[in-house]
């Protein structure tokens, strides 16, 4: 079993929908978490980023974390097509990061 | 603020040429730095991190190396690259804990 499973996609959803992207975990010693946006050929860039289980919203975006199920969630409201890019969870102990495989989202106009 | 870049953006090389690829970071100082590759279609491998100057820890045995001549400066090496070394390789640094900041990545083709 993999550390950290996220669905590879790929999510194409129509401009103005709601986003649910998932991460699960086994390793619940992790204490960050993190999601990642990367567009085509470009560094990935920090999205969100939360230590406690809960949501926290920025904007159009909400992180939610549930440590008891060990999964990750990150909800995008009102997607646009800018927001068509590959997404990847991230967690990390101490030192130790480990990344989710990315799931590639698309936002039709 | 801090920055980080990364350098060259594209390579293309022959298989046995050598490879060096530079990563310096402003605005802060003794980071954690690390080397990832991601190949296409997949997750990120870590390559290796360093915590300090001098000092590198190397995540998978390969045909690369790592150096860490100045306190913001990463550097990732081969002496003679292989058809696998292909793929996008990202320097990133962090806080000694905490989220990790990328750099552009670097576009390496192995011919």
């Amino acid at each position: 079993q993999k550390e950290v499973e996220q669905d590879p996609g790929p999510l194409s959803v129509p401009e103005g929908a709601i986003v649910s992207l998932n991460c699960t975990y086994s390793n619940s010693a992790f204490q960050y978490f993190m999601w990642y946006r990367q567009y085509s050929r470009k560094g990935p860039e920090l999205l969100m980023y939360t230590y406690s289980s809960g949501n926290k919203e920025d904007g159009r975006f909400t992180a939610q974390v549930d440590k008891s199920s060990k999964y990750i969630s990150l909800f995008i409201r009102d997607s646009q097509p800018s927001d068509s890019a590959t997404y990847l969870c991230a967690m990390t102990l101490l030192r130790d990061m480990r990344f989710g495989a990315g799931t590639r989202l698309t936002v039709k106009p | 603020s801090q920055t980080i870049h990364q350098w060259p953006a594209t390579l293309v090389q022959p298989v046995g040429s050598p490879l060096s690829l530079e990563c310096t970071v402003e605005g802060t100082s003794n980071p954690n730095l690390y080397w990832y590759r991601q190949a296409a279609g997949r997750g990120l491998q870590l390559l290796f991190y360093s915590v300090g100057i001098g000092q590198i820890s190397s995540e998978v045995p390969q045909n690369l190396s790592a150096s860490r001549p100045q306190d913001r400066q990463f550097i990732l090496s081969s002496k003679k690259l292989l058809l696998s070394d292909s793929g996008f390789y990202l320097c990133a640094w962090r806080p000694h804990t905490g989220e990790l900041f990328f750099g552009e990545g670097s576009r390496l083709t192995v011919l």
